[in-house]
């Protein structure tokens, strides 16, 4: 069966740090990988997807960036945190984007 | 441009009785998915239920059902026999055009009261 792991599950970091959050999917082979951020009382927000190796799509112009280096393996990274980068960032992959994705259990930001 | 919006921020219901999230969407396209996530206090957030616009059929998965009004761009969500472990965010979502972009609305946070 297929399994996603995301992390950390928190993480507190001072403005201007790095950032590098981590996503890995078991049991499959080229998934489209997500990057959501979830902001307090609002739905979801799509920062980036990718359908393969080294594809990558942004949907939000922002400090942050993500990598796919391996099939199964979606980084968001940050060079310099912002206070406003702080956040619920959840990690998804689906087989194909009508099917439905399968979340990861997400990573508490926050940015102090 | 697809849009989603969940008018109903909070909502409670007794143990072992019927709830319906309600759910309006917007899409200028013809082929496309609605879903229905949960996303209790672990945070985690899962899938519920998937309907595909062109299936006349409302889906259904156990307890939970949609009502599809495709005319009407509605796609409401009724929890049948609600029990302790339904109390959670609800977010319902669109996927249109063959686009990469699922858009979710802002939630609807259901307590499940026993």
């Amino acid at each position: 069966s297929q399994t996603i792991h995301q992390w950390p599950a928190t993480l507190v970091q001072p403005v201007g740090s790095p950032l590098s959050l981590e996503c890995t999917v078991e049991g499959t082979s080229n998934p489209n990988l997500y990057w959501y951020r979830q902001a307090a009382g609002r739905g979801l927000q799509l920062l980036f997807y990718s359908v393969g190796i080294g594809q990558i799509s942004s949907e939000v112009p922002q400090n942050l960036s993500a990598s796919r280096p391996q099939d199964r393996q979606f980084i968001l990274s940050s060079k310099k945190l912002l206070l406003s980068d702080s956040g619920f960032y959840l990690c998804a992959w689906s087989p194909t984007v009508n099917y439905g994705y399968t979340f990861g259990s997400g990573t508490r930001l926050t940015v102090v | 441009a697809q849009t989603v919006t969940q008018s109903q921020p909070e909502m409670s219901v007794q143990e072992a009785e019927t709830v319906t999230l309600s759910c309006t969407y917007d899409t200028s396209e013809n082929n496309y998915y609605l879903f229905w996530y949960k996303q209790p206090p672990s945070r985690q957030m899962i899938l519920v239920i998937r309907q595909e616009a062109y299936k006349q059929q409302n889906a259904t998965e156990n307890r939970f059902s949609v009502n599809f009004q495709k005319a009407a761009k509605s796609f409401s969500l009724k929890i049948s026999d609600s029990q302790l472990g339904d109390t959670a965010m609800y977010f319902c979502a669109l996927n249109s055009g063959g686009y990469q972009k699922v858009t979710f609305g802002t939630g609807t946070k259901l307590q499940v009261i026993p």
